[in-house]
């Protein structure tokens, strides 16, 4: 079956360093994969997400994304965290099963520390 | 703006009741979509719908129903069957086709008491 691996569920890291953010997935077709982000009792905004062409996808509050085919991963980048970054981010692959449906990670919790 | 509204934000209810979660989107989506977030455990879906008067089991759909009456429209019903009904509930919609992603609604969490 398909599916979405997040690696950690916590990651904590100091205000200025980079934030990485692991996202692998499994699927036998090329998939659209996203990342969202959200904020303590909110819902989930887009971050930036991946479709065809450039493998390298920039997104909102400056985080970035690769697509690497070889290794079946879609990770999560921000060179220089920031207090405000700390929230939940999810990753989600195209369900190849259906048009329209997105499968999702169980999500990585991002803490800053000052 | 287009948009997805969840309401009320907030809900209380005593064990036992049925409750009913709004969900409408000004966005022209076709698919609508309930999600169950418990902490720890990501996201859940419950129903899904692509059209309007069709709609589809998810992973967690006991003790729940949805209609899909109109467009815009596709409310949650937490019946009395649902054992933990107390939780945070996320409304997405979606334009056909994968590549587009969903659009959230900001949430309702539900205290049953």
């Amino acid at each position: 079956a398909q599916s979405v691996t997040q690696l950690g569920s916590h990651v904590s890291v100091s205000e200025g360093a980079l934030v990485l953010l692991r996202c692998n997935y499994s699927s036998s077709v090329p998939p659209y994969l996203f990342w969202y982000v959200q904020y303590p009792n909110q819902g989930l905004q887009l971050l930036l997400k991946y479709t065809t062409g450039a493998t390298l996808v920039k997104g909102i509050n400056g985080f970035e994304a690769e697509f690497k085919k070889s290794e079946t991963s879609f990770h999560l980048t921000k060179p220089s965290a920031h207090m405000s970054d700390a929230a939940e981010y999810f990753c989600a692959v195209s369900d190849e099963d259906s048009s329209y449906k997105l499968i999702f990670g169980s999500g990585t919790r991002l803490l800053v520390r000052p | 703006d287009g948009g997805i509204t969840q309401s009320p934000k907030y809900l209380f209810r005593k064990e036992g009741q049925n409750v009913t979660l709004s969900c409408e989107q000004n966005l022209n989506h076709d698919a609508m979509y309930w999600y169950r977030q418990d902490p720890g455990q990501g996201l859940r879906l419950i129903y899904y719908s692509q059209i309007v008067n069709d709609f589809q089991k998810g992973d967690i759909a006991e003790g729940y129903s949805v209609s899909r009456e109109k467009k815009e429209s596709f409310p949650l019903t937490v019946t009395s069957a649902q054992k933990n009904p107390t939780a945070f509930y996320l409304c997405a919609s979606s334009m056909t086709g994968t590549g587009y992603g969903y659009t959230f609604g900001s949430g309702t969490r539900l205290t049953v008491v």
